[in-house]
């Protein structure tokens, strides 16, 4: 089948840790996006991927890096200089054609909390 | 700047209870409207994707409708399996065309 898997489900970040959160899709589909998810509030783009080895910011990448040396995969790695990490963070993809993104797709999310 | 506003923020319904959400926006080239199911804990379910005005989609019990300036998702006959939260999200043309900008979404619950 094919589809948008993330992990972990949850996971937990100590004070002054970087964590890597894992994104893969077997869509075959060329864009890549991270967005953040907290309660009340839209969810918000953190870095996006339109082709492989390049990447753009978002609106809220502080704390955050990716990279994208694979089609299938786009991890993202929270690091210590992100304060308020605690979030569910949700992976998606799509096609990207003619500089026009298609319909995104989501993975099931991966909830961090800091311990 | 580019703004969508869903509301109601949350809506109960008896089973059977026909009614609709709305999606407001605000952009400046409307290039694609998304509509998305998310469970608790989940991660949003693709529901329809509508690109000009006076389109309309169906799938089982939803029906998609857009105007200019709204969406509406309107629900007939809801089961208890329907709730959840419905997201709507706007994509605009221009330099940003990857970008989506969600609503904080509508959370439904059917009671049976």
């Amino acid at each position: 089948d094919g589809g948008i898997t993330q992990s972990p489900k949850y996971l937990f970040r100590k004070e002054g840790q970087n964590v890597t959160l894992s994104c893969e899709q077997n869509l075959n589909h060329d864009a890549m996006y991270w967005y953040r998810q907290d309660p009340g509030q839209g969810l918000r783009l953190i870095y996006y991927s339109q082709i492989v080895n390049d990447f753009q910011k978002g609106d809220i990448a502080e704390g955050y890096s990716v990279s994208r040396e694979k089609k299938e995969s786009f991890p993202l790695t929270v690091t210590s200089a992100q304060k308020n990490p605690t979030a569910f963070y949700l992976c998606a993809s799509s096609f990207y054609s003619g500089r026009v993104a298609e319909t995104q797709y989501f993975g099931p999310g991966t909830r961090l909390l800091v311990l | 700047e580019d703004q969508v506003t869903q509301s109601p923020e949350a809506l109960r319904l008896q089973e059977g209870e026909s009614s609709s959400l709305n999606c407001s926006y605000t952009v400046s080239g409307l290039r694609g409207l998304f509509w998305y199911r998310q469970d608790p804990g989940k991660g949003p379910e693709f529901l329809f994707t509508l690109y000009s005005a006076g389109e309309e989609k169906e799938k089982e019990r939803l029906k998609a409708t857009l105007t200019k300036k709204e969406s509406f998702l309107h629900i007939t006959a809801p089961k208890p399996e329907d709730s959840a939260t419905y997201l709507c999200a706007v994509q605009a043309w221009g330099p940003g065309t990857y970008k989506y900008i969600f609503g904080t979404g509508t959370r439904l619950k059917v009671l049976a």
